[in-house]
């Protein structure tokens, strides 16, 4: 079982809407939780970080942390083009980040 | 802001030859790691090192090697290439204490083919 699982995907969103992104990870240990941007053929770009329980917003993108649930979600608020990329959800522990596979957004105009 | 640079865009090898993949980046940071990336697999860590001289294993070590002269340059080697190491590799970095917060900064990554 990976250490962090995504769900699959993809994700097709209509322009405006909401999108979800769900993550679950395994290693109680973790002390921090990332989402990267990755836009295709590009290398990942973080653009949120959470290490409290609870909600932490950053312009139009939301994120939580349920550590008893070993949750993490992503919320992307008034979904845009430019948003459509993969997005990678990682979870940190002893120096290293452990990554899920991904879900690929598509927001359709 | 820190500039992680890996040498290669893209590159294509052969068979069995000795391959160098080479990252360096620029702020002083003592953590770097390669990764690989293939569609459905995300990122999986190949290798880390802590130190220069310093390395650890990550989880698909198997067929790769890496050398840390300087804290600095990170290189990952592939001994013999095969076909089966076709794939993105990423080389990411950060500075001990700061990741907690931060996560890593990552190079453009290198697209290799193995033929």
């Amino acid at each position: 079982q990976k250490e962090v699982e995504q769900n699959s995907g993809p994700l097709s969103v209509p322009e405006g809407a909401i999108a979800s992104l769900n993550c679950t990870y395994s290693d109680r240990g973790s002390q921090s939780f990332f989402w990267y941007r990755q836009y295709s053929g590009k290398s990942p770009e973080l653009i949120m970080f959470i290490y409290s329980n609870g909600d932490k917003e950053d312009g139009r993108f939301t994120a939580q942390l349920n550590k008893a649930s070993q949750y993490v979600s992503l919320l992307i608020r008034d979904s845009q083009p430019s948003d459509s990329a993969t997005y990678l959800c990682a979870g940190y522990n002893d120096y290293k980040l452990s990554f899920g596979a991904g879900t690929t957004v598509t927001v359709r105009a | 802001d820190v500039k992680v640079t890996q040498s290669s865009r893209y590159l294509v090898k052969r068979t069995g030859e000795k391959v160098f993949l080479e990252c360096v980046q620029d702020m002083d940071h003592e953590n770097m790691f390669w990764y690989r990336q293939d569609p459905g697999l995300g990122l999986r860590l190949i290798y880390f090192s802590y130190d220069v001289k310093m390395k650890e294993k990550g989880d698909i070590p198997e067929g790769y090697s890496v050398s840390r002269e300087k804290k600095e340059r990170f290189s990952l080697i592939l001994e013999s290439a095969s076909t089966n190491q076709t794939s993105m590799y990423l080389c990411a970095s950060h500075k001990v204490g700061s990741a907690m917060d931060y996560g890593y900064t990552f190079g453009s990554g290198t697209r290799l083919t193995v033929v």
